[in-house]
């Protein structure tokens, strides 16, 4: 049974420090998302990545998160330096991204996130 | 553009009664549309998808939805509700903009079951 993976499940940071959170999407799917869900705002689409390049990122603060993928297999969110407004948890989700077609997702179990 | 509204952000029902969640979305260009759950601290799981075929869609655990284009509709039921179905519910707007893909999620229905 295929699944996206993420890592870790659970951190707790102090402000200022950097996260680097990873995604393992299933093999075969060329499409990764990054979410990030709060109560406040719910879930918002941070970057899409196709193909291991970044086609949508405009949900993302560009001034401390960054996303990459260094390889098809790995899916990166980094947040430097972390902020208490950041505790939030964050999904990453796979697809399989066919041209002009819409993807369905699958989605991993989340980090959830708390900057102190 | 697109924009995706969950009319309801509670719905409560009793064991064995009907389920009806709403969504009514709108769109630029033709959508897919999809239903998602998700339990408590869990991930999301796809219960079904609309994609430009039949317009009434059977998901899993007795789901289905309806695609009715002229109330830009997709609303969610299921005809007799389980406890094991008391999550969250996010409806999903999905279409092709500039040659890649837009993703509008809903704000969710909780959905309660009362035994």
């Amino acid at each position: 049974d295929a699944r996206v993976t993420q890592t870790p499940r659970h951190k707790v940071t102090e402000m200022g420090q950097e996260v680097t959170m990873r995604c393992q999407p299933i093999l075969g799917h060329n499409t990764v998302f990054w979410y990030r869900q709060t109560m406040m705002q719910g879930l918002e689409l941070l970057a899409y990545f196709r193909n291991r390049a970044p086609l949508d990122d405009s949900g993302m603060p560009k001034d401390r998160f960054s996303a990459e993928m260094p390889d098809a297999t790995l899916a990166t969110l980094k947040i430097q330096p972390s902020e208490p407004r950041d505790s939030a948890v964050y999904f990453c989700a796979s697809g399989l991204g066919l041209a002009g077609s819409t993807d369905t997702q699958y989605f991993g179990p989340g980090t959830r996130l708390t900057v102190l | 553009a697109q924009s995706v509204t969950q009319l309801d952000s509670h719905v409560s029902v009793s064991e064995g009664t009907p389920v009806l969640l709403r969504c009514n979305y709108s769109s630029s260009y033709s959508p897919s549309l999809f239903w998602y759950v998700q339990h408590p601290n869990k991930g999301l799981q796809l219960l079904l998808k609309y994609t430009s075929a039949a317009t009434l869609v059977k998901g899993i655990n007795g789901f289905e939805a309806e695609f009715k284009k002229s109330e830009t509709s997709f609303h969610l039921t299921k005809p007799s509700a389980h406890m094991s179905d008391a999550a969250e519910y996010f409806c999903v707007v999905s279409g092709l903009s500039g040659g890649y893909q837009k993703v509008t999620f809903g704000t969710g229905t909780k959905l309660q079951v009362i035994p």
